[in-house]
């Protein structure tokens, strides 16, 4: 799986979008970019995963630049329930056997939502 | 819809005894099984990971192992805790099938004494 680089840290104005970048520069052709978050003390939370395409859910938007290589996270209304660590993951998709099962985490980016 | 239960919540036992966590998964069938553990801060590390009853393969060589009675059942046991066993673990499922993304559950926070 390719590496990826987040920021330590981050901070956001409450009810202001939050934009979380992840480089990915050595992403290969059938790799896909995961994000999940994990809030102080809890599991891990999925939040979204594209492969090239801009993908959209009930929780935040995925940008993936054109050339692949780098992504943005954003939660457009970010609250305080939406601070937490947020991690990039980026893995192959769909293919079974071994290290293929792991997620890999990094250190992720702690965003910081404030009133 | 899917839900993943772990219990139980937290944990405090000696060095050298037992240990018993389970975890269930309702609403899916023959979903793939994972037990992860996180060190106080640091990462997730994958422990064991189940494709089916009876089925269980090892990622790093431990003092754990771990067991599925049934199909939506993933057991992680000792038969005696050492104090690097301490940490956050976790269970997630996945589709069968399709191994990306994968759901956890709450977490048991272990302490050993």
């Amino acid at each position: 799986d390719a590496k990826t680089t987040q920021p330590p840290s981050m901070d956001c104005a409450e009810g202001r979008a939050a934009n979380l970048p992840c480089n990915h520069s050595t992403i290969s052709g059938n790799e896909y970019v995961y994000w999940y978050r994990q809030i102080h003390s809890q599991g891990p939370q999925y939040i979204i995963h594209g492969l090239k395409n801009n993908e959209t859910n009930e929780m935040a938007s995925l940008i993936i630049t054109e050339d692949r290589k780098s992504s943005t996270l954003i939660l457009p209304h970010a609250t305080l329930r939406d601070t937490a660590v947020y991690y990039c993951i980026v893995r192959v998709k769909g293919l079974g056997g071994g290290s293929n099962y792991k997620l890999t985490f990094g250190k992720g980016t702690l965003l910081t939502v404030n009133p | 819809s899917q839900t993943i239960h772990q219990w139980p919540a937290t944990l405090v036992q000696p060095v050298g005894s037992p240990l018993s966590l389970e975890c269930t998964v309702e609403g899916t069938s023959n979903p793939n099984l994972y037990w992860y553990r996180q060190a106080a801060g640091r990462g997730l590390q994958l422990l064991f990971y189940s494709v089916g009853i009876g089925q269980i393969s090892s990622e790093v060589p431990q003092n754990l192992s771990a067991s599925r009675p049934q199909d939506r059942q993933f057991i992680l046991s000792s038969k005696k805790l050492l104090l690097s066993d301490s940490g956050f673990y976790l269970c997630a499922w996945g589709l069968a099938g399709a191994q990306d993304t994968q759901y956890f559950g709450p977490g048991t926070r272990l302490t050993v004494l």
